[in-house]
């Protein structure tokens, strides 16, 4: 099953850009990148996803690689309530059987 | 906004009861979730369905059952709680069309602890 690699953890300061990366470098063609985040105790909430072209949305943007084996979460200017655990995740095509396997995800801390 | 509603929010049980954890959407979506997370940890999927009297195992083995009777209800069931049932159950809903569009919609989760 392809897979993605995130860093555990990543600081940055309150009103700067984020940029959260993401490799996943066992990914087929078809397969889609999606990224939640889970605020502290909460569920997980949609933030972005996307194939093959940047996207954008009111939450963050998403830029990936051409070779589509990494991505970036874009967060354009940090607030506190951006602290969350936010995850990289692949949608493997499946015929309509799709699922979403979530990692451990990478600990985002806004530092004020 | 999502429409997903869990309860309760927190349950703390003796070894050995029976619970069920309710887990309600009004958005009409056909596909629901569950999903288990221990502190700290990723979520693993327990068990899904894709609409009424659909019900499949998850990833991970759970000693668990759900039932699907009414699209908007999908109740998970613990016969006989133990400690090591301890953990957050997080319930969640797609639209299910197939293809690119899996966006879950998360409730609250319920976390159960049993003593």
């Amino acid at each position: 099953d392809a897979k993605t690699t995130q860093p555990n953890s990543m600081e940055s300061n309150e009103e700067e850009p984020v940029h959260l990366p993401c490799n996943h470098s066992t990914i087929s063609g078809t397969d889609y990148i999606h990224w939640y985040r889970q605020l502290p105790s909460q569920g997980p909430e949609y933030v972005i996803h996307g194939l093959t072209s940047n996207v954008n949305n009111r939450m963050a943007s998403l830029a990936i690689a051409e070779d589509r084996k990494s991505s970036t979460l874009i967060l354009h200017r940090a607030t506190l309530r951006d602290a969350a655990v936010y995850y990289c995740i692949l949608e493997i095509s499946n015929f309509g059987n799709e699922k979403l396997t979530f990692g451990t995800g990478t600990r985002l801390t806004i530092i004020p | 906004e999502a429409d997903i509603y869990q309860t309760p929010r927190y349950l703390v049980i003796g070894t050995g009861k029976k619970i069920t954890l309710e887990c309600s959407q009004t958005m009409g979506h056909d596909k629901m979730y569950w999903y288990q997370q221990d502190p700290g940890m990723e979520l693993h999927l327990i068990h899904y369905s894709y609409g009424v009297n659909s019900t499949e195992k998850g990833d991970l083995s759970s000693e668990s059952t759900v039932s699907r009777i009414r699209t908007e209800h999908f109740p998970l069931t613990l016969e006989s709680a133990r400690p090591s049932h301890t953990s957050q159950y997080l319930c969640a809903s797609s639209e299910y069309p197939g293809g690119s569009n899996e966006k879950l919609f998360f409730g609250s989760g319920t976390q159960l602890s049993v003593l």
